[in-house]
């Protein structure tokens, strides 16, 4: 069975862009989640979607949003970059809501 | 606020040698799991536990969930160079678990 897969792997963009990130969750698995990796703060949780809803939100800003479609496959939109989104982006596929995730190989943002 | 503690830091041993890393909280967590990630990938899911006072043995890795579901313990025997990464503890922030709380990691290096 195939992994959770995240494309581009790498993108580089300047600051004030926008750029949207995509995640393909494992087949079967209706529950996705974002996270962003960086080495001062760590992993933190951006989104949870379920069924095409969204769950639960982290403490970020408005910039940041995502969405769900049927296929369960999800994206994440980061508007008017700034230097500090500069990271790792994961995502995390899992069967429901009471199940062990699995990441996503993530995307490396860097912003110039 | 870091809900989840990681120590030590930092740990670098000889293969062969033996290692705890420590995953501790102030919250009781109704499940904890534990990752390890590799440079420039996402984390792999190494074991979840769920009952306090749970032990479980992966090969050369177990992993003890407290009494109180508060902390949690990774113990690496004989350790190998392919056991080197960062040692990530998770646990559920909400009702499901697609939102974890990450300690900051325990970053492992085991040199031949």
């Amino acid at each position: 069975k195939a992994g959770v897969t995240q494309t581009p792997r790498y993108l580089i963009k300047t600051r004030g862009q926008q750029v949207t990130l995509s995640c393909s969750p494992i087949s079967g698995h209706r529950s996705v989640s974002w996270y962003q990796q960086t080495p001062g703060q760590g992993l933190q949780f951006l989104f949870e979607y379920f069924s095409e809803t969204q769950r639960n939100k982290g403490n970020f800003p408005g910039r940041f949003s995502g969405r769900q479609f049927s296929n369960s496959r999800s994206e994440m939109n980061v508007s008017t970059l700034e230097l500090g989104d500069s990271a790792l982006y994961l995502c995390a596929s899992s069967l429901g809501l009471f199940n062990e995730q699995f990441f996503g190989p993530g995307t490396r943002l860097t912003v110039l | 606020t870091q809900l989840l503690e990681q120590s030590p830091q930092f740990l670098s041993i000889q293969e062969g040698e033996n290692l705890t890393v420590y995953c501790n909280s102030s919250s009781v967590f109704s499940s904890l799991q534990w990752y390890r990630q590799e440079p420039g990938e996402g984390p792999v899911l190494l074991v979840t536990v769920v009952t306090g006072g749970e032990v479980k043995k992966l090969k050369r890795l177990t992993f003890q969930f407290g009494d109180a579901r508060k902390d949690s313990s990774l113990h690496i025997t004989a350790a190998q160079p392919g056991d080197t990464g960062l040692y990530l503890c998770a646990g559920p922030l909400t009702d499901s678990w697609g939102k974890l709380q990450f300690g900051a990691g325990t970053q492992v290096v085991v040199t031949p």
